[in-house]
């Protein structure tokens, strides 16, 4: 089955304690991209990778890290994470571009307290 | 850069009903604007696209139609089922790997 993949789903977790997020897709994509979403604010980009070792920032990415080592894997890394960080973040996967279906996966839910 | 406006945020309607959800944007080059449903739980999913060369485009009970002179593009649902119930996202993007910007969500309600 064609999909991506997030994990964790859920994590509660403390200010500074640095994290992952892992993200994996099985359908060969190149574009990957990585989104938050927060009540009223809709879904903002926080980076984005165009092919292996190919990444750029978004709108929202202070705070964030990348990594595109494989093709099919896209980690966000949360180096020492704060409160304004909790958020629902969203892996989104595309065969080249935003031209493209983006698939999503089902989400991640951050709580940093 | 681009910016999407969405309304209205939340709208409520009866069973067999139509919905309309409208969204303007500010980037003249925006030449995409696809729909996305959110489900409880679950990510976005791309319900209909259209591109600046299409002023309308139907898939049985949805519609988008475009306004590129006015930037504005809109969603319409007719014959609405509870299982519309869901967050709706409209979205604009200049194409290739140029960024993808969404509005900020219509959450719909469709009453038994």
């Amino acid at each position: 089955e064609a999909q991506v993949t997030q994990n964790p789903r859920y994590l509660i977790t403390v200010t500074g304690k640095k994290l992952t997020v892992t993200c994996s897709q099985n359908m060969n994509h190149e574009y990957m991209s990585w989104y938050r979403q927060d009540p009223g604010l809709g879904l903002r980009q926080i980076y984005y990778s165009m092919n292996v070792e190919v990444t750029d920032k978004g709108d929202v990415p202070e705070g964030y890290k990348v990594s595109r080592k494989e093709k099919r894997n896209f980690p966000l890394i949360l180096e020492s994470p704060s409160p304004n960080q909790t958020s629902l973040y969203f892996c989104a996967s595309s065969l080249g571009g935003t031209l493209e279906p983006q698939h999503f996966g089902d989400g991640t839910r951050l709580s940093i307290l | 850069g681009e910016n999407v406006e969405q309304h209205p945020s939340t709208l409520s309607v009866q069973e067999g009903d139509s919905a309309v959800i409208k969204c303007t944007y500010s980037d003249s080059a925006s030449n995409y604007f696809p729909w996305y449903k959110q489900e409880l739980g679950k990510g976005p999913q791309l319900i209909i696209d259209i591109r600046s060369n299409v002023g309308e485009k139907k898939d049985q009970r949805i519609a988008v139609t475009l306004n590129k002179t006015a930037k504005h593009f809109s969603l319409h649902i007719t014959e609405t089922q509870p299982e519309d119930s869901a967050v709706y996202f409209c979205a604009a993007s200049r194409g290739g790997f140029q960024k993808l910007v969404f509005g900020t969500g219509t959450r719909l309600l469709v009453s038994p």
